[in-house]
């Protein structure tokens, strides 16, 4: 059970386009998502929290104009890069917590790679 | 602010040597003090919640335990399966440590 996916596992764009990755919990209904992105030999920084029907809140320093996210459902949220460059290249990984519940469970992640 | 700090940062063991790793918190309102397991290139996997000074939890070779200040996760005659980077998080929004990067060689 506490089974997370992510699409895609591995995207290369241009400079400039946007990028979105889905993120869906499988066998739970999952009322709060969140967002991560860990660069390499670091620990996972939380870019930004969300709940189902709500506004995600971004951490400081996060662009919330540059990282939109949605959580339309209890099984789905998306992060969609926009105007992406070369410095958001990153491992971004998403994770979900069902209602009441304490852990989160981490999807397999999406590598980011801007050209 | 919370924090959370592991150590070693690094562990190289043989297969087969008990050993544990460190992981420091800031006491203040704990709600829960998650371990997981990272492979390269993959996500976290949801190891143990620990809530209370005292707990503890096991799962095959691994044992997690918590105080007052910290918690430790004990392995006990690792494999080299076991090689992974741990890392442990606080509750809430999951304020992560920088992780122990664990390899056990045959």
């Amino acid at each position: 059970g506490a089974v997370v996916s992510q699409h895609p596992s591995w995207v290369i764009c241009k400079s400039g386009t946007s990028v979105k990755i889905e993120c869906r919990s499988l066998d739970f209904q999952a009322t709060t998502m969140f967002w991560y992105r860990q660069f390499p030999k670091q620990s996972l920084m939380l870019m930004a929290t969300s709940n189902e029907g709500s506004k995600a809140t971004y951490e400081q320093g996060v662009e919330k104009d540059k990282f939109l996210i949605n959580h339309a459902s209890l099984t789905l949220s998306t992060l969609t890069v926009t105007s992406a460059h070369p410095e958001d290249s990153s491992f971004y990984i998403c994770s979900a917590r069902f209602m009441g519940g304490d852990e989160q469970f981490f999807g397999p992640g999406t590598r980011l790679t801007v050209l | 602010e919370d924090q959370v700090t592991q150590s070693p940062e690094a562990l190289r063991l043989q297969e087969g040597e008990s050993s544990s790793l460190n992981c420091s918190y800031t006491v203040s309102g704990l709600r829960g003090l998650f371990w997981y397991r990272q492979d390269p290139g993959k996500g976290p996997e949801f190891l143990f919640t620990l809530y209370s000074a005292g707990e503890e939890k096991e799962k095959e070779r691994l044992k997690a335990t918590l105080t007052k200040k910290e918690s430790f996760l004990h392995i006990t005659a690792p494999k080299p399966e076991d090689s992974a980077t741990y890392l442990c998080a606080r509750d809430g929004k999951l304020t992560f440590g920088q992780g122990t990067i664990l390899t056990v060689h045959p």
